[in-house]
């Protein structure tokens, strides 16, 4: 069953706390990204792993940071999150050469208080 | 400055009727163009991607046309249903690999009533 797992999906924080969001797929694709969505917006992309260990920052990596160290999981940390940075966060993998195969998780809803 | 605009934002429907939902775009170069249906707080699903000039696709209820020449798009719903009750997003990705980069659009939220 093709998947994208998203873990957690609803995470309340306060402001200054580190924040946590985890990403996995079961279709070994090679390339994973994380988005945000927000009101009136289209998704943004924040950061794209081409494969373990090969990260590149997205239109607005501010404030994040990524790991990817298996192929199948990609997180998404917050040092010290800011409450602009609630928001509604969404994984997406594809194979690297065929954006045809793109498939999304469900998103985490994070609010930072 | 948005390089996929849709329209309408929002429509309501009465279950049954047809609708069209509209996508232009100013992406360069324009590889493919994608249509989603994402449900309230779900994650995005693809509906269909057309790729080359003129292209037309149809998926159930569901069938859309590109035009490259005037970086436009539309997505016909047919005999709407209460589940088509979501928000369509247009993605225009400017290569068909994950080297390129995919822009989204707000997305057009349809409501659809009995």
């Amino acid at each position: 069953d093709m998947k994208v797992t998203q873990m957690p999906r609803y995470l309340i924080k306060r402001m200054g706390e580190n924040v946590l969001l985890e990403c996995g797929q079961d279709m070994s694709h090679e390339t994973m990204y994380w988005y945000r969505q927000d009101p009136g917006l289209g998704l943004q992309l924040i950061y794209i792993s081409y494969d373990v260990d090969s990260n590149s920052e997205g239109d607005i990596p501010k404030g994040y940071r990524v790991s990817r160290k298996k192929r199948e999981h990609f997180s998404l940390i917050l040092d010290s999150a800011k409450t602009n940075q609630t928001s509604v966060y969404f994984c997406a993998s594809s194979l690297r050469g065929n954006q045809n195969t793109l498939y999304f998780g469900a998103g985490t809803r994070l609010s930072v208080l | 400055k948005t390089q996929v605009e849709q329209s309408p934002q929002s429509l309501v429907v009465r279950q049954g009727e047809n609708c069209v939902l509209q996508c232009n775009y100013s992406v360069t170069p324009d590889n493919h163009l994608r249509w989603f249906k994402q449900d309230t707080g779900k994650g995005l699903v693809s509906l269909t991607v057309l790729v080359h000039e003129n292209d037309k696709t149809s998926n159930g209820r569901y069938s859309a046309t590109l035009d490259k020449d005037a970086k436009h798009s539309t997505l016909h719903i047919t005999a709407t249903l209460l589940d088509d009750t979501a928000t369509y997003i247009c993605v225009v990705g400017d290569r068909g690999s994950a080297l390129g980069r995919l822009h989204f659009g707000a997305g057009t939220q349809l409501i659809v009533i009995p």
